[in-house]
């Protein structure tokens, strides 16, 4: 039982180009999301999804494409990397309306040059 | 408007006291989650405490518990008995309860916590 694993867990890009955060979890969950923090800031969601073809805009989207077509994966594509998108990503999921923990991934550092 | 408030940007405390981090949220629903997670250097979240809008008892796991007065809408952290590997970042974290039973959190800016020996 892996948990949340994400890939990679640095990368630096060139403003312009794309880009995919790899996320996956092996518990069956249905619920996936993304966040991103900043230095100084708490974690901000930027997509999530309840299950397998449904996703939906968290509070920070822009930028950023999701897809689920697996329970298992739930990438997230950055379209053209700018240098506000300089953050640390965490993916994280769980079985819905849970009442302990996210399992959050081990978090990818992103920078965008 | 900010729906989760920590107002403690850092905090001291002595080994083996005990410490309160404070947080206060806004909603208007009525069924929402509180969560504490802690953030050591390392990065990783980890999952402190939980607590239900209609608990009535106050959660507690361990050496932490969550001073929960809904009146007010706060929710601290208490850690008793703190220990040198105590000293991280601490996340107060809000889920408003919807049909589709999706697990969103609003994170507040969070509270550095020092240990000192």
């Amino acid at each position: 039982n892996a948990g949340v694993t994400q890939t990679p867990k640095f990368q630096v890009l060139k403003t312009g180009q794309s880009m995919t955060l790899q996320c996956a979890q092996d518990m069956n969950h249905e619920y996936m999301s993304w966040y991103r923090q900043d230095p100084g800031m708490g974690l901000r969601l930027i997509h999530y999804s309840v299950g397998a073809g449904i996703t939906d805009q968290g509070e920070v989207p822009n930028g950023y494409n999701v897809s689920r077509s697996t329970t298992e994966d739930f990438p997230l594509r950055l379209l053209s990397a700018a240098p506000s998108q300089t953050s640390v990503y965490f993916c994280a999921s769980s079985v819905l309306r849970n009442t302990d923990t996210q399992y959050f991934g081990p978090g990818t550092r992103l920078t965008v040059l | 408007a900010q729906k989760i408030t920590q107002t403690q940007p850092g905090m001291f405390v002595q080994e083996k006291e005990a410490v309160t981090l404070d947080c206060t949220y806004d909603t208007s629903d009525q069924s929402y989650g509180l969560f504490w997670y802690k953030q050591p250097s390392s990065g990783e979240m980890i999952f402190l405490i939980y607590q239900g809008s209609y608990d009535e008892q106050n959660a507690t796991e361990g050496r932490y518990s969550l001073n929960f007065q809904k009146a007010r809408k706060s929710a601290n952290l208490v850690i008793s008995a703190s220990q040198l590997g105590d000293s991280a970042m601490y996340f107060c974290a809000m889920r408003e309860d919807d049909q589709t039973g999706a697990n969103n959190l609003f994170f507040g800016t969070g509270t550095r916590l020092t240990v000192i020996p």
